[in-house]
């Protein structure tokens, strides 16, 4: 069963700041996705990451793959309030469902 | 229109009765997807089409639980003599092959 563990569960920091949320999978998925949520919405796709050493960027975010480690990581860079939401990764099952297995979700709340 | 539309936004109704929640993919998407989202269990995946034919039902929690879609289009997920468990936020998914997931606003039940 393809378990996903993501870190830490909330996390506050100032604006400005910097810091890094993890993902650890635990199968041989080459395929890791991370979304966006905002209290009450759903959720918005933000990056994939299909090979390893993958590496990906949208402005403060940056998104890089390991597929050795079995580790994602999700940097956020000089964070601005704009950026609190709820932060998801997710391993995509590389059978025939390619359905999503979700990690618990950062809660990230970025403070003035 | 151009995301995925689910309806109703929200359902209120009484522990034993019945519910349909709808979900309308992106049009030209051939996958579809239903998962759950609760606070004790994070989000988790229910079934999965891809046309009409649901290859993967393995997230079903019970028979209670049922699914289909036509023309390969509009799906349907009926909970029957729902339970206090059963209150979530049911989201809805479309892709296109070696695409991310697209998401709606979400159906949140509420069982009394």
């Amino acid at each position: 069963e393809l378990k996903v563990e993501q870190n830490p569960l909330f996390l506050s920091m100032q604006e400005g700041k910097n810091y890094t949320i993890y993902c650890n999978y635990s199968t041989t998925s080459d395929r890791l996705y991370w979304y966006r949520q905002d209290p009450g919405k759903s959720l918005e796709s933000l990056f994939v990451l299909l090979s390893n050493g993958a590496v990906k960027q949208e402005g403060r975010l940056m998104a890089s793959l390991d597929t050795k480690a079995r580790l994602s990581t999700l940097h956020i860079t000089a964070a601005v309030h704009d950026l609190s939401a709820t932060y998801f990764c997710a391993s995509e099952d590389t059978g025939t469902a390619s359905k999503l297995t979700f990690g618990t979700g950062t809660r990230l709340q970025v403070t003035l | 229109g151009a995301g995925v539309s689910q309806s109703p936004s929200n359902k209120v109704t009484e522990k034993g009765k019945d519910v349909e929640l709808r979900c309308d993919p992106i049009s030209g998407h051939t996958a579809l997807y239903w998962y759950r989202q609760s606070l004790g269990q994070g989000l988790e995946f229910l079934i999965y089409f891809q046309g009409n034919s649901a290859p993967d039902k393995s997230g079903l929690p019970s028979d209670r639980f049922s699914a289909e879609r036509t023309g390969g289009s509009v799906s349907t997920l009926t909970i029957q003599r729902t339970q206090q468990e059963d209150s979530a936020v049911y989201l809805c998914a479309s892709s296109s092959p070696n695409q991310p997931q697209h998401f709606g606003d979400g159906t949140r039940l509420s069982i009394l």
